[in-house]
């Protein structure tokens, strides 16, 4: 179906926790993202990763943090997260960061829950 | 400055009649337009894309978009809905001047009943 996997699927955790989200692609594209989508409210780019360099961060709370060690994976670390952190947290990639024509693939996204 | 309206938040048709999700966009620059769907609990998918070549966009599972410049829309249809078509379809524009920064719409929620 896709060749874009995110795991965990679902997670639940309190304000204080410290937890991660991964995301692989199995595609060979050079560039990846990470999307939050919210009830109600557009998909929200957080984070562009190009060959493994962030070139793009839309104002998003350091209690985000990613990590990108090479082109085939994205982490997302969490830190005392808010209640108003809780939505569908959305991993894509694209062959290339710079293409306008390029499709972006999604993965399933990680539904979290913010205690 | 790029922007995209889903001019409904839910339609809701019978099965085998007519499919018509409105988008309106605005973009400074030639826009590509992409139409992506989402069934519960998935990720997004994409039904079709349009980057300046052919008006009329013929996409997955019996969808197609037509660009209209004149009118700034990119309207989904399909002839014949069916069960499975019943998910959240998001229209998404990105300007050639912010290359792989995409924005998406609102979303609109397909509803097919019997």
């Amino acid at each position: 179906e896709t060749g874009v996997t995110q795991t965990p699927r679902h997670l639940v955790m309190g304000m204080t926790n410290k937890k991660s989200l991964k995301c692989e692609q199995h595609l060979g594209h050079n560039a990846m993202y990470w999307y939050k989508q919210s009830a109600k409210k557009p998909l929200e780019l957080m984070f562009v990763y190009s060959l493994e360099e962030r070139v793009e961060n839309n104002s998003v709370p350091s209690r985000f943090s990613p990590e990108c060690p090479n082109s085939s994976h994205l982490f997302l670390h969490l830190h005392t997260l808010q209640p108003e952190d809780s939505a569908l947290y959305l991993c894509a990639s694209s062959p290339e960061y710079s293409s306008v024509t390029d499709t972006q693939y999604f993965g399933p996204g990680t539904r979290l829950t913010v205690l | 400055a790029q922007s995209v309206t889903q001019l409904d938040s839910h339609v809701s048709v019978s099965e085998g009649t007519p499919v018509l999700l409105r988008c309106n966009y605005s973009s400074s620059y030639s826009p590509s337009l992409f139409w992506y769907v989402q069934h519960p609990n998935k990720g997004l998918q994409l039904l079709l894309k349009y980057t300046s070549a052919a008006t009329l966009v013929k996409g997955i599972n019996g969808f197609e978009a037509e660009f209209k410049k004149s009118e700034t829309s990119f309207h989904l249809t399909k002839p014949s809905a069916h069960m499975s078509d019943a998910a959240e379809y998001f229209c998404v524009v990105r300007g050639s001047g912010t290359a792989s920064k995409l924005t998406f719409g609102t979303g609109t929620r397909l509803q097919v009943t019997l």
